[in-house]
């Protein structure tokens, strides 16, 4: 059971915009930064939004994140078939003293 | 550039114990904390333990408390997991990750390995 809840799947036709959301608490998203990161089937998870919005260098525009009270979205527009991937939110929790993730959310471009 | 190795994983018998190492390389190791992320196969990352950059604060995961050691030596630029009574649960991918500040609360884990496999069975 992950602290912060996601959709476990997602999905949008190529060139459409979608969101996954990121459900949490006043403990973590609701007074701490908010991450995403993007994970491909055997590889390592690979860090996209930091501080709620912030894009890595490098990664493209058409990804987006944002916050609100205890929820956090990241929104992909111009969806591509090399953007199936896996995606978890992160953030820390002021309660646990820990780091924590989401659950993770399958995209699936049809 | 950031370069993090994970080694030692493997297969352990439930009870067990297993030590886990992470050469990096690209940045000043003493200067950042690092931590252990872990994926049970077909699940979603698991926090595991993060220590600070001199390596004096160390917080863990409540599954791992009293089980898992974390450690460096900043001389060699190498992170380490000490797992003792290992359990099937624990069973999972371990990726170590650098954090991008010298303290343990972090929002985030810029860098990451590529994953040390831990299957714990009898």
């Amino acid at each position: 059971q992950s602290v912060l809840t996601q959709p476990p799947s997602v999905s949008a036709a190529p060139g459409q915009r979608v969101t996954i959301s990121c459900s949490g608490s006043s403990s973590n998203i609701g007074k701490n930064l908010v991450s995403w990161y993007q994970q491909f089937p055997g590889t390592a998870p690979k860090l996209l939004i930091y501080d709620n919005r912030e894009r890595v260098s490098g990664i493209p525009d058409r990804f987006s994140g944002s916050r609100s009270g205890t929820a956090a979205t990241l929104a992909i527009t111009g969806v591509q078939t090399g953007d199936e991937a896996d995606y978890y939110c992160g953030s820390w929790d002021t309660n646990l003293y820990a780091s924590v993730f989401g659950g993770g959310t399958k995209l699936t471009v049809l | 550039e950031v370069q993090l190795l994970e080694s030692g994983g493997g297969l352990a018998q439930p009870g067990g114990s297993l030590r886990l190492s992470c050469a990096a390389s690209g940045f000043s190791f003493d200067t950042y904390a690092m931590t252990w992320v872990r994926q049970a196969p077909g699940k979603g990352l698991q926090w595991v333990s993060t220590l600070s950059g001199s390596g004096d604060t160390a917080i863990y995961a409540d599954s791992v408390e009293g089980r898992f050691t974390i450690s460096r030596d900043n001389s060699r630029s190498t992170l380490y997991l000490q797992m003792n009574n290992l359990r099937a649960e624990d069973t999972a991918i371990y990726f170590c990750a650098k954090v991008p500040i010298s303290e343990v609360v972090t929002h985030y884990f810029p860098s990451w390995g590529q994953g040390a496999l831990v299957t714990v069975s009898s």
